[in-house]
């Protein structure tokens, strides 16, 4: 089945620092990737996407690149807010419609 | 706008409690999914519905069942509760078409704790 490893949190950052949380993953086939945030006591919503290789997926600032060649979505940000801190999940999609979650990465941002 | 809504937010059970977590969905969505989000664990699938009465076990399904009679209603039912089912409960929704991933729709999830 489907694995996928992101880097250990919480990031800590200061506002308007450039953001990279790192994320790979094993999948059978051409997965779609997702990135999810999670904000304090609420359930998660979707960030931004890529359906294919090469596609650049971007929402809020955020972007990631989907590269098929090193199995990975980074996400990143030019410059984080207070309002950015939450929790961040990196998941390709799987057989029926499903997606395998990361572990989440926490992001603090200090002002 | 997509609302998926869950019964409760937080939930207090005894041990040996039977519990039922209501899922409601209001854009006509095939597919419905139960996880339990745990820290350092990140989101597991318990289970997964693919149509009204169709069913499929996720990762973790032991000590926990679902139902499904109406397309917009998604239930999870822990038959006995035990401490080791304390944690967050996430519902999802999402379209379903073979061959192709659509992103899915969360609630707000519910905190259960069984004591």
């Amino acid at each position: 089945g489907n694995s996928v490893t992101q880097m250990e949190g919480p990031v800590t950052l200061s506002e308007e620092a450039f953001l990279t949380i790192n994320c790979t993953y094993t999948a059978t086939g051409y997965p779609s990737l997702f990135w999810y945030v999670q904000y304090p006591g609420e359930g998660l919503q979707l960030l931004l996407k890529a359906t294919k290789a090469d596609d650049k997926g971007s929402n809020k600032g955020f972007e990631a690149t989907y590269r098929k060649e090193t199995t990975s979505f980074h996400l990143e940000k030019g410059s984080v807010q207070v309002s950015d801190s939450a929790v961040y999940f990196c998941a390709p999609s799987g057989g029926g419609n499903k997606l395998t979650f990361g572990t989440g990465t926490q992001l603090k941002v200090e002002l | 706008d997509v609302k998926v809504t869950q019964s409760s937010r937080y939930l207090v059970k005894r041990t040996g409690e039977k519990v039922f977590l209501e899922c409601v969905q209001d854009m006509d969505h095939e597919n419905m999914f139960w996880y339990r989000q745990d820290p350092g664990l990140g989101l597991r699938l318990i289970y997964f519905s693919y149509d009204v009465k169709m069913k499929e076990k996720g990762d973790i399904p032991e000590g926990y069942s679902v139902s499904r009679e109406k397309k917009e209603r998604f239930s999870l039912i822990l038959e006995s509760a035990s401490t080791n089912q304390t944690s967050m409960y996430l519902c999802a929704s999402s379209r379903g078409l073979a061959g192709i991933s659509y992103e899915q729709y969360f609630g707000p999830g519910t905190r259960l704790t069984v004591t």
